[in-house]
Order: C-alpha cells, then sequence, then structure tokens
C-alpha cells in the first residue's frame, strides 16, 4: 500500500499569511494526487485534483504542485473561512489512502 | 443538483452486522463508480471501498476486506456498503462520495460527499 505522510500536523497561521502544506507519497504517483478540505461537522470539500487543477468553484488563493513522490497545497492569502483541515489523497492505485490531515488553525 | 444521502447507521453490538445505503439523485448514478470513506471521531479520513459504474469491479481497505461488501444497485440509483462482524475500531461515521473521472488521463476524484452517517459500535 502506498503510505501518504502530511506535515506538519497542525500549523497556525494569520489572515493574510501565506501557508504551504506538504505531502509526501512512499513511491512515486505521478500526479495522481487530489488535496480536500474538511470543516468541523462537514464533509470533505476537492480543492485540487491531478496535483494542480482548482476544482470549479475553489478561490484562485489556492493552488498545488509536485509530482512523484513530493506535492504541496498553498494557500497565498489566507481568508478566515479556510480555517480546516486539509487532507492529500493518492489515487494512483487502491487502497486510495489519505494523509493524516493538517489542522489550520487562527493564530 | 448533485445529492448523496447516507442512511443506516447508529449503534450496534460488536459482531453485529449492518447495512449502510447511499441514495444519489442529479446525476446519471448508473456511469459514476461510487466511494465509501470513514472517519472514525476525532480522527482524519480513511478510503474504505470503491466500486465500479456497474458493479464489475469492487476494492477495499485492507483494514475491512472480508467483512464488508460494497454493491450498488443502479435501478434504484443507490450505494450499499453491507458490514459484517463489526468492530470497535469500525466505529465512525461513513460518507459516500461520486468518482468523477477525466477521460482517458487515469485521473480521478471525489467530487461529491454525502453528509455522512455515523456507525457505532458498542456494547
Amino acid at each position: 500500500d502506498i503510505q501518504m505522510t502530511q506535515s506538519p500536523s497542525s500549523l497556525s497561521a494569520s489572515v493574510g499569511d501565506r501557508v504551504t502544506i506538504t505531502c509526501r507519497a512512499s513511491q512515486s504517483i505521478s500526479t495522481y494526487l487530489n488535496w480536500y478540505q474538511q470543516k468541523p461537522g462537514k464533509a470533505p470539500k476537492l480543492l485540487i485534483y491531478a496535483a494542480s487543477s482548482l476544482q470549479s468553484g475553489v478561490p484562485s488563493t489556492f493552488s498545488g504542485s509536485g509530482s512523484g513522490t513530493d506535492f504541496t497545497l498553498t494557500i497565498s492569502s489566507l481568508q478566515p473561512e479556510d480555517f480546516a483541515t486539509y487532507y492529500c489523497q493518492q489515487t494512483y492505485s487502491t487502497p486510495r489512502t489519505f494523509g493524516q490531515g493538517t489542522k489550520l488553525e487562527i493564530k | 443538483q448533485v445529492q448523496l444521502v447516507e442512511s443506516g447507521g447508529g449503534v450496534v453490538q460488536p459482531g453485529r452486522s449492518l447495512r449502510l445505503s447511499c441514495a444519489a439523485s442529479g446525476f446519471t448514478f448508473s456511469n459514476y463508480g461510487m466511494h465509501w470513506v470513514r472517519q472514525a471521531p476525532g480522527k482524519g479520513l480513511e478510503w474504505v471501498a470503491l466500486i465500479s459504474y456497474d458493479g464489475s469491479n469492487k476494492y477495499y481497505a485492507d483494514s475491512v476486506k472480508g467483512r464488508v461488501t460494497i454493491s450498488r444497485d443502479n435501478s434504484k440509483n443507490t450505494l450499499y456498503l453491507q458490514m459484517n462482524s463489526l468492530r470497535a475500531e469500525d466505529t465512525a461515521v461513513y460518507y459516500c462520495a461520486k468518482d468523477q473521472r477525466v477521460f482517458g488521463t487515469g485521473v480521478t476524484y471525489c467530487d461529491y460527499w454525502g453528509q455522512g452517517t455515523l456507525v457505532t459500535v458498542s456494547s
């Protein structure tokens, strides 16, 4: 199985900050990597698919990059509604493993 | 608009069975693969199972393989998850999610999710 490791596990930041979350795969997954945002008590929401493609309706402050084993999710200017938990997921093979999550909190 | 509504969760004793349902609307259900993803209380997301659009291919997480069966009834626009021999560690919110594919690329992602149904395994 492919293991997905996110860093950091938690992060404190302020509105307006630029934030980067990293996701590393235990083997190459090309660009078969998606990012989701989840707020407490809610279902996950797709942000980025195929490592760098922005899902329709998602603000352009979100961007993704990477290929192979190393990926990043960047929020260029944090908004109050961005404070949530973020997950990466590989879709290169089954099981479709998620990272453990990164909780983004207000500083 | 796309809607996915899970049901069937509840409190069940260890070793017993439970069947979850996910009613889909707003899209042509029979054209899309479907996933189950779960989340234990206070924990992260765990992918559980995937079924192809026609039910011919099924994939499972190692943690549930042999105890869980994913199925679908395209005539009823409904996805199912039959869970047997339930354990305390199966306690979680279970989400169904629609699988979207980019034709010819192998790219796939979950673009719509239900609100989840809570399964609690406890004596």
